[in-house]
């Protein structure tokens, strides 16, 4: 099955970048997700890629895939106290219906 | 403007008493989703439904139902919790056409206390 694996936490100074890292082994992966979930609240979509690209920016955040070796990341430049949140990887395989696999979820702390 | 509405954000109940969570949409999404989520771990799903056809996972326990009157809510019962079911409780959903799948859009969640 679909297995998605991140580090539980990071920890940054405020104003350095960020770089959250996420393995997974479906290879016929369609789409890869990138959710935030603040303390106490649901998951928020922050960007996403399709399999078919290597990288997708939007504002802070950049999104590289490398597909050969199943790895997907996260960046986040100029990282604010506001970032601090548990980010998930997610992925949808190909086929069947619409599961998606999350990852276990990396604790970002940004240190003031 | 929230998107996925999710009633009430906090809901206490007995051990062995029935409980409904609910959730409701503005996005009019054909899909529908519950996951538990147990803290410091990933979301689980329980369930989903494709419009009004219901697709259980095969791990989620006979003590969870689920209900989709309409395309704008769907309902989460739980008919006799157990201590273990205390988790926060998360409904998304997303937009599928023939091999378009939309991302998953999340609501706040229930957080779900057993007393």
């Amino acid at each position: 099955g679909e297995d998605v694996e991140q580090s539980l936490f990071l920890s940054v100074r405020e104003g350095d970048s960020s770089v959250i890292n996420c393995t997974y082994t479906d290879s016929s992966s369609t789409y890869l997700y990138w959710y935030k979930q603040e303390p106490g609240a649901g998951l928020q979509l922050l960007t996403y890629i399709f399999s078919n690209m290597d990288m997708k920016q939007d504002q802070r955040l950049t999104v590289l895939l490398n597909k050969k070796d199943k790895h997907l990341s996260l960046r986040i430049a100029d990282t604010q106290t506001g970032d601090s949140a548990i980010y998930f990887c997610a992925e949808r395989a190909s086929g069947g219906y619409q599961k998606v696999t999350f990852g276990t979820g990396t604790k970002l702390q940004v240190i003031p | 403007d929230a998107m996925v509405i999710q009633n009430p954000r906090y809901q206490v109940t007995q051990f062995g008493k029935p409980v409904t969570l609910s959730c409701s949409q503005t996005l009019n999404h054909n899909v529908m989703y519950w996951y538990q989520q147990k803290s410091s771990q990933a979301p689980k799903l329980l369930f989903h439904y494709y419009d009004k056809d219901f697709n259980n996972e095969a791990d989620t326990p006979d003590n969870f139902q689920s209900r989709r009157p309409n395309t704008s809510f769907c309902f989460l019962d739980i008919r006799s919790p157990g201590l273990g079911d205390a988790a926060m409780y998360l409904c998304a959903t997303s937009q599928t056409t023939g091999t378009v799948n939309q991302p998953q859009h999340f609501g706040d969640g229930t957080r779900l206390s057993i007393l």
